[in-house]
């Protein structure tokens, strides 16, 4: 198993509050991306990262910031949770993004917002 | 991105084979075509890939259509763990190769 890990696992938070999600790697992988989950839409890319403080929009990205001070780390914040950004929210890496490369995704963390 | 078609479910029986279709008819000549399944409460994980031939890997068995419109993973001897949600996924060679599209896929039940 690639090694991805994700923090928290679930958290309960109320609607306003910041809130920040964390995925650590093992693999030294150069890419890491942010997707969410929700009935109905399968998983959505928010944002990724191409390298240290090279980071990128994806397809919904509103109300989302990430950060990567570290190869091995790539945050995900939410300024001011809203009741829509309830989701299961995974992290992925990859070595590179070439047509035969794979997506390694960690465990998911489960977020709701009242 | 090119667009896929896949049963919303499946069953099948414990040690049986399963073949999970897959319809990609806008898919360019060098699209490839990956598999991933989501078994449930976890993240996604690959399983296979390819771009012409027929595909093995200790996994499973991919095979692509002559006119590349189709593809069916094979599952050879179904286990209660091989119970996921089926991901047929086209991937673009060259441009904005960053992220993986995700359908709907085709749930996989198997029965003891």
């Amino acid at each position: 198993d690639a090694g991805i890990t994700q923090s928290p696992r679930h958290k309960v938070t109320e609607t306003g509050t910041p809130v920040t999600l964390r995925c650590h790697q093992t693999e030294n992988h150069r890419y890491m991306y942010w997707y969410r989950q929700d009935p109905g839409h399968g998983l959505r890319l928010i944002h990724y990262s191409y390298g240290v403080k090279d980071t990128d929009k994806g397809e919904v990205s509103d109300g989302y910031s990430v950060s990567r001070s570290k190869t091995e780390d790539f945050l995900l914040t939410l300024e001011s949770a809203t009741s829509s950004q309830t989701s299961v929210y995974f992290c992925a890496i990859s070595a590179g993004t070439s047509v035969t490369d794979t997506q390694y995704f960690g465990p998911g963390t489960r977020l709701t917002v009242l | 991105d090119a667009k896929t078609t896949q049963p919303n479910s499946m069953e099948s029986n414990e040690e049986e084979p399963v073949h999970l279709p897959c319809n990609h008819s806008t898919i360019s000549g060098t699209d490839y075509i990956h598999w991933y399944r989501q078994l449930p409460s976890q993240g996604p994980e690959y399983v296979i890939h390819g771009l012409t031939s027929n595909v093995n890997n200790r996994m499973a068995s991919l095979a692509i259509a002559e006119d590349r419109k189709s593809s069916t993973l094979i599952l050879h001897r179904a286990t209660l763990r091989d119970a996921a949600v089926y991901y047929c996924i086209p991937r673009e060679s060259g441009g904005s190769n960053y992220k993986l599209t995700f359908g709907k896929g085709t749930l996989l039940t198997v029965n003891p």
